[in-house]
């Protein structure tokens, strides 16, 4: 079954307690990115990532880092979380971005709560 | 700044047609998506507009007019699963700007 997975779904951390959220995606998709979802705020961009070694910033990107070593994973990484890092977060992935589409596969999504 | 406008809360009976707005204000626009989340849910693709007019997909059509920065979701023949948060989005080539959603609420 094509699918983004994320993991974990849910999570309940401290602050300053490295964390690292994983997705991985299994349709070979060249791009892959990062939102963070507020009351209020819609969907924010953290981090896309066109190809495997090649990242860029998105709106909100402080208080975050991303890797892109291999098409199928995209791991999100908080070096330091802070409570205002609580939020439901999301990967998705397309085919890339040539295609044009506009198409975007997201995982199930995960709650992070930073006490 | 860039950014996506579209109403809050939209309210509609079964049955009905419902249209959704979305202005848009950003840099290096190639087109505009529609998706939807039920309940904070994974969001789900519904439709893309690359060029200037019409897309069709079974119930729901999205609009695009690049000249009025607008475009449209429209919703037909409404059924109670449709009651969910809309999103507009700006594709710009890499970077996804979303709108900050449209609770559409379907009432019987």
């Amino acid at each position: 079954e094509a699918q983004v997975t994320q993991n974990p779904r849910y999570l309940i951390t401290v602050t300053g307690k490295k964390l690292t959220v994983t997705c991985s995606q299994n349709m070979n998709h060249e791009y892959m990115s990062w939102y963070r979802q507020d009351p209020g705020l819609g969907l924010r961009q953290i981090y896309y990532s066109m190809n495997v070694e090649v990242t860029d910033k998105g709106d909100v990107p402080e208080g975050y880092k991303v890797s892109r070593k291999e098409k199928r994973n995209f791991p999100l990484i908080l070096e330091s979380p802070s409570p205002n890092q609580t939020s439901l977060y999301f990967c998705a992935s397309s085919p890339g971005w040539g295609a044009n589409t506009g198409e975007l596969f997201f995982g199930e999504g995960s709650r992070l709560t930073v006490l | 700044g860039q950014s996506l406008e579209q109403p809050s809360e939209v309210t509609a009976v079964e049955g009905a047609i419902v249209q959704i707005n979305c202005t848009y204000q950003t840099s290096g626009f190639y087109g505009l998506s529609w998706y939807q989340q039920h309940d904070g849910g994974a969001p789900t693709f519904l439709s893309y507009n690359g060029l200037d007019g019409l897309e069709e997909t079974g119930r729901f059509s999205s609009f695009l007019s690049r000249s009025d920065s607008y475009g449209y979701l429209l919703l037909q023949e409404l059924q109670m699963k449709d009651s969910a948060s809309y999103f507009c989005a700006s594709n710009q080539g890499g970077k996804l700007i979303f709108g900050q959603g449209t609770e559409l609420s379907v009432k019987p």
